[in-house]
């Protein structure tokens, strides 16, 4: 199966400019959720996305969003960019797996620089 | 989720085995341990989990005190591309506000020397 994909790889924005990152998950994975990494803060989650719906979201201001596809393809959304935006986001992609999982696996990164 | 304590960074010879440790004295009855890693520049990769029994799968082995405030994670022979942080993470499966969040802390760094 191929794993999870995201694009682009690398974006370069400037300040007030709004950017929408891509995934795509495993193939059968209904459930998406994102993290925002950066060198100070870590790994942090943003939102979850499971059937279209958001599920669970972290403590990120509102300019952060995202939407998730019929065929469970996300996007997520930060408007009026930030330098403090600049980070690695990650994906990750579950099955439902009961009560036995679900792990997550991950896609590459987009890395996200605001100047 | 429970919070999860760590060692900042371990070092490991290449060949050998590398015992990360985990603490999470304050895990609850649903909430599973997990295992990721993140090499340089990639995203996590997931290693292992467990609830209460012993795991093993391709990649390392689990070890969970029978208290369950603490784990071990073994990668049996070092190589070195197992160069990378190591995350454990405490998650619940119970829904509500666990859906899909993983509560990362700052890891362990292992380095395998050759």
């Amino acid at each position: 199966k191929a794993g999870v994909t995201q694009t682009p790889r690398y974006l370069i924005k400037t300040r007030g400019q709004q950017v929408t990152l891509s995934c795509s998950p495993i193939s059968g994975h209904r459930s998406v959720s994102w993290y925002q990494q950066t060198p100070g803060q870590g790994l942090q989650f943003l939102f979850e996305y499971f059937s279209e719906t958001q599920r669970n979201k972290g403590n990120f201001p509102g300019r952060f969003s995202g939407r998730q596809f019929s065929n469970s393809r996300s996007e997520m959304n930060v408007s009026t960019l930030e330098l403090g935006d600049s980070a690695l986001y990650l994906c990750a992609s579950s099955s439902l797996a009961g009560e036995t999982g679900p792990e997550q696996y991950f896609g590459p990164g987009t890395r996200l620089t605001v100047t | 989720d429970a919070k999860t304590t760590q060692p900042t960074s371990m070092d490991c010879a290449e060949g050998r085995a590398a015992n990360l440790p985990c603490n999470h004295s304050t895990i609850s009855g649903n909430e599973y341990v997990y295992w990721y890693r993140q090499i340089h520049s990639q995203g996590p990769q997931y290693i292992i989990h467990g609830l209460k029994n012993n795991e093993t799968n391709e990649m390392a082995s689990l070890i969970i005190t029978e208290d369950r405030k603490s784990s071990t994670l073994i990668l049996p022979h070092a190589t070195l591309r197992d160069t990378a942080v190591y995350y454990c993470i405490v998650s619940s499966t119970a829904g509500g506000t666990s859906y899909g969040k993983l509560t990362f802390g700052q890891g362990t760094i292992l380095t395998v020397h050759p």
